[in-house]
Protein backbone atom coordinates (compact mmCIF):
# COMPACT_ATOMS: atom_id res chain seq x y z
CA UNK A 1 0.00 0.00 0.00
CA UNK A 2 1.11 3.41 -0.58
CA UNK A 3 2.63 5.23 2.28
CA UNK A 4 3.33 8.97 2.56
CA UNK A 5 6.02 10.53 4.50
CA UNK A 6 6.26 14.68 5.41
CA UNK A 7 9.41 16.18 6.90
CA UNK A 8 9.98 17.92 8.69
CA UNK A 9 7.35 16.85 11.05
CA UNK A 10 7.57 20.65 13.02
CA UNK A 11 9.00 23.43 12.08
CA UNK A 12 9.14 27.03 14.22
CA UNK A 13 10.13 29.87 11.88
CA UNK A 14 10.26 33.58 12.58
CA UNK A 15 7.47 35.95 10.80
CA UNK A 16 8.53 36.62 7.45
CA UNK A 17 10.56 33.94 6.64
CA UNK A 18 9.92 31.36 4.07
CA UNK A 19 9.65 27.42 4.36
CA UNK A 20 9.21 24.26 2.50
CA UNK A 21 7.26 21.20 3.62
CA UNK A 22 8.10 18.09 1.63
CA UNK A 23 5.93 14.91 1.09
CA UNK A 24 7.59 11.81 -0.13
CA UNK A 25 5.29 8.56 -1.23
CA UNK A 26 6.53 5.20 -1.80
CA UNK A 27 4.79 4.79 -4.94
CA UNK A 28 4.11 7.09 -8.23
CA UNK A 29 1.80 9.99 -7.01
CA UNK A 30 -1.25 10.89 -9.82
CA UNK A 31 -2.91 12.92 -7.35
CA UNK A 32 -1.54 14.86 -4.72
CA UNK A 33 -3.07 16.92 -2.17
CA UNK A 34 -2.11 19.48 0.26
CA UNK A 35 -4.31 20.56 3.33
CA UNK A 36 -4.32 22.43 6.63
CA UNK A 37 -5.75 22.22 9.61
CA UNK A 38 -6.35 23.70 12.61
CA UNK A 39 -6.18 21.78 16.16
CA UNK A 40 -8.99 19.56 16.76
CA UNK A 41 -10.96 21.33 13.66
CA UNK A 42 -11.56 20.19 10.41
CA UNK A 43 -9.50 20.08 7.45
CA UNK A 44 -9.03 23.24 5.02
CA UNK A 45 -8.20 22.28 1.35
CA UNK A 46 -5.37 24.17 -0.11
CA UNK A 47 -4.76 22.85 -3.84
CA UNK A 48 -4.43 19.85 -5.79
CA UNK A 49 -2.42 18.42 -7.91
CA UNK A 50 -2.47 15.80 -10.80
CA UNK A 51 0.11 15.93 -13.36
CA UNK A 52 3.97 15.88 -13.04
CA UNK A 53 5.14 19.30 -12.79
CA UNK A 54 2.36 21.28 -12.31
CA UNK A 55 2.84 23.65 -9.64
CA UNK A 56 0.11 26.24 -7.74
CA UNK A 57 -0.19 28.93 -6.43
CA UNK A 58 -2.06 30.76 -3.38
CA UNK A 59 -1.66 33.55 -1.72
CA UNK A 60 1.57 32.90 -0.63
CA UNK A 61 1.40 29.39 -0.94
CA UNK A 62 2.89 27.72 -3.85
CA UNK A 63 3.07 23.71 -4.37
CA UNK A 64 4.59 21.64 -6.31
CA UNK A 65 4.44 17.86 -7.89
CA UNK A 66 7.31 16.04 -9.00
CA UNK A 67 6.22 12.90 -10.47
CA UNK A 68 9.92 11.07 -10.96
CA UNK A 69 10.78 12.02 -7.21
CA UNK A 70 7.09 10.54 -6.44
CA UNK A 71 7.58 14.36 -4.13
CA UNK A 72 5.70 17.35 -3.40
CA UNK A 73 6.52 20.46 -1.85
CA UNK A 74 4.63 22.81 -0.34
CA UNK A 75 6.19 26.46 0.69
CA UNK A 76 4.84 29.37 1.91
CA UNK A 77 6.84 32.90 1.48
CA UNK A 78 6.93 35.43 3.84
CA UNK A 79 5.36 33.47 6.73
CA UNK A 80 2.43 34.88 8.72
CA UNK A 81 0.77 33.97 12.19
CA UNK A 82 -2.33 32.55 10.04
CA UNK A 83 -0.11 30.27 8.50
CA UNK A 84 0.70 28.30 11.56
CA UNK A 85 -1.36 24.79 11.96
CA UNK A 86 -0.75 21.54 10.50
CA UNK A 87 0.06 20.50 6.83
CA UNK A 88 -1.09 16.93 5.56
CA UNK A 89 -0.41 16.03 2.18
CA UNK A 90 -3.16 13.38 0.88
CA UNK A 91 -2.63 10.85 -2.45
CA UNK A 92 -4.48 8.27 -4.21
CA UNK A 93 -3.50 5.43 -2.64
CA UNK A 94 -5.68 2.53 -5.68
CA UNK A 95 -8.20 1.53 -5.37
CA UNK A 96 -9.87 5.34 -4.81
CA UNK A 97 -8.52 5.30 -1.04
CA UNK A 98 -6.94 8.64 0.45
CA UNK A 99 -3.69 8.00 1.96
CA UNK A 100 -2.53 10.50 4.31
CA UNK A 101 0.87 12.06 5.35
CA UNK A 102 1.33 12.27 9.38
CA UNK A 103 1.22 16.13 9.27
CA UNK A 104 3.80 18.63 9.93
CA UNK A 105 3.11 21.14 12.28
CA UNK A 106 4.05 24.88 11.72
CA UNK A 107 4.52 27.58 14.43
CA UNK A 108 5.10 31.21 13.68
CA UNK A 109 6.77 33.43 15.69
CA UNK A 110 5.80 36.93 16.09
CA UNK B 1 -23.95 28.74 0.96
CA UNK B 2 -23.78 27.24 4.12
CA UNK B 3 -20.37 24.21 5.10
CA UNK B 4 -20.61 20.68 6.00
CA UNK B 5 -21.98 20.23 9.26
CA UNK B 6 -21.61 17.29 11.27
CA UNK B 7 -23.50 16.32 14.51
CA UNK B 8 -23.16 16.09 17.00
CA UNK B 9 -19.84 17.93 17.37
CA UNK B 10 -18.89 15.70 20.88
CA UNK B 11 -20.01 12.23 22.37
CA UNK B 12 -18.91 10.25 25.35
CA UNK B 13 -19.68 6.56 24.99
CA UNK B 14 -19.37 3.14 27.05
CA UNK B 15 -17.17 0.75 25.64
CA UNK B 16 -19.94 -1.90 23.52
CA UNK B 17 -22.55 0.39 22.91
CA UNK B 18 -22.88 1.69 19.12
CA UNK B 19 -22.79 5.53 17.74
CA UNK B 20 -24.25 6.86 14.68
CA UNK B 21 -22.88 10.04 13.36
CA UNK B 22 -24.03 12.77 10.88
CA UNK B 23 -22.77 14.46 7.94
CA UNK B 24 -24.56 16.86 5.70
CA UNK B 25 -23.13 18.16 2.64
CA UNK B 26 -22.67 21.70 1.19
CA UNK B 27 -25.61 21.81 -1.21
CA UNK B 28 -25.67 20.40 -4.27
CA UNK B 29 -22.69 18.03 -3.03
CA UNK B 30 -23.09 14.41 -4.28
CA UNK B 31 -20.28 12.90 -2.85
CA UNK B 32 -19.59 12.23 1.05
CA UNK B 33 -16.04 10.80 2.54
CA UNK B 34 -15.44 10.10 6.10
CA UNK B 35 -12.08 10.07 7.79
CA UNK B 36 -10.86 8.86 11.39
CA UNK B 37 -8.09 10.94 12.73
CA UNK B 38 -6.71 9.64 15.84
CA UNK B 39 -2.96 10.50 17.21
CA UNK B 40 -1.61 7.10 16.84
CA UNK B 41 -2.85 6.71 13.47
CA UNK B 42 -3.33 9.75 12.00
CA UNK B 43 -6.27 10.81 9.65
CA UNK B 44 -7.43 7.36 8.09
CA UNK B 45 -9.93 6.76 5.07
CA UNK B 46 -13.31 5.37 6.08
CA UNK B 47 -15.47 5.05 3.45
CA UNK B 48 -16.60 7.16 0.03
CA UNK B 49 -20.47 7.91 -0.75
CA UNK B 50 -21.38 9.16 -4.42
CA UNK B 51 -25.04 8.89 -5.12
CA UNK B 52 -26.25 6.84 -2.31
CA UNK B 53 -23.71 4.18 -3.64
CA UNK B 54 -20.51 3.21 -1.51
CA UNK B 55 -17.56 3.84 -3.82
CA UNK B 56 -14.47 2.27 -1.90
CA UNK B 57 -13.71 1.96 1.56
CA UNK B 58 -10.86 1.72 4.09
CA UNK B 59 -8.92 -1.05 6.07
CA UNK B 60 -11.77 -1.00 8.85
CA UNK B 61 -13.62 -3.59 10.14
CA UNK B 62 -16.94 -4.42 9.64
CA UNK B 63 -18.30 -2.73 12.87
CA UNK B 64 -17.99 0.64 10.64
CA UNK B 65 -20.53 1.31 8.15
CA UNK B 66 -22.13 4.28 6.49
CA UNK B 67 -25.01 4.81 3.96
CA UNK B 68 -25.99 7.87 2.09
CA UNK B 69 -29.84 9.50 1.89
CA UNK B 70 -31.34 10.57 -1.04
CA UNK B 71 -30.76 14.20 -0.33
CA UNK B 72 -26.73 13.27 0.21
CA UNK B 73 -26.94 13.55 3.67
CA UNK B 74 -24.89 10.49 5.03
CA UNK B 75 -24.48 8.65 8.78
CA UNK B 76 -21.98 6.53 9.80
CA UNK B 77 -22.37 4.16 12.16
CA UNK B 78 -20.03 2.22 14.75
CA UNK B 79 -21.13 -0.85 16.82
CA UNK B 80 -19.87 -2.22 19.71
CA UNK B 81 -17.55 0.23 20.52
CA UNK B 82 -14.05 -0.01 21.33
CA UNK B 83 -11.36 2.17 23.11
CA UNK B 84 -9.25 2.85 20.23
CA UNK B 85 -12.42 4.29 18.27
CA UNK B 86 -12.10 7.11 20.36
CA UNK B 87 -11.05 9.88 17.72
CA UNK B 88 -12.14 12.78 15.46
CA UNK B 89 -14.58 11.98 12.55
CA UNK B 90 -14.23 13.71 9.75
CA UNK B 91 -16.50 14.01 7.06
CA UNK B 92 -16.10 16.27 3.94
CA UNK B 93 -18.16 16.54 0.63
CA UNK B 94 -17.69 16.99 -3.02
CA UNK B 95 -19.62 17.79 -5.86
CA UNK B 96 -18.10 14.92 -7.68
CA UNK B 97 -16.29 11.88 -6.94
CA UNK B 98 -13.42 12.87 -4.68
CA UNK B 99 -10.59 12.52 -7.05
CA UNK B 100 -11.79 14.86 -9.40
CA UNK B 101 -13.13 17.67 -7.18
CA UNK B 102 -12.06 19.62 -4.39
CA UNK B 103 -13.13 18.25 -0.97
CA UNK B 104 -14.65 20.65 1.86
CA UNK B 105 -14.45 19.10 5.71
CA UNK B 106 -16.62 19.77 8.07
CA UNK B 107 -15.78 20.23 12.00
CA UNK B 108 -15.81 16.76 13.21
CA UNK B 109 -17.19 14.92 15.65
CA UNK B 110 -15.13 13.78 18.71
CA UNK B 111 -16.13 10.64 20.02
CA UNK B 112 -14.53 9.10 23.36
CA UNK B 113 -15.06 5.56 24.16
CA UNK B 114 -14.63 5.26 28.03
Amino acid sequence: SQELEQSPQSLIVQEGKNLTINCTSSKTLYGLYWYKQKYGEGLIFLMMLQKGGEEKSHEKITAKLDEKKQQSSLHITASQPSHAGIYLCGADGGGNKLVFGAGTILRVKS
Amino acid sequence: KAGVTQTPRYLIKTRGQQVTLSCSPISGHRSVSWYQQTPGQGLQFLFEYFSETQRNKGNFPGRFSGRQFSNSRSEMNVSTLELGDSALYLCASSIGPRQLYEQYFGPGTRLTVT
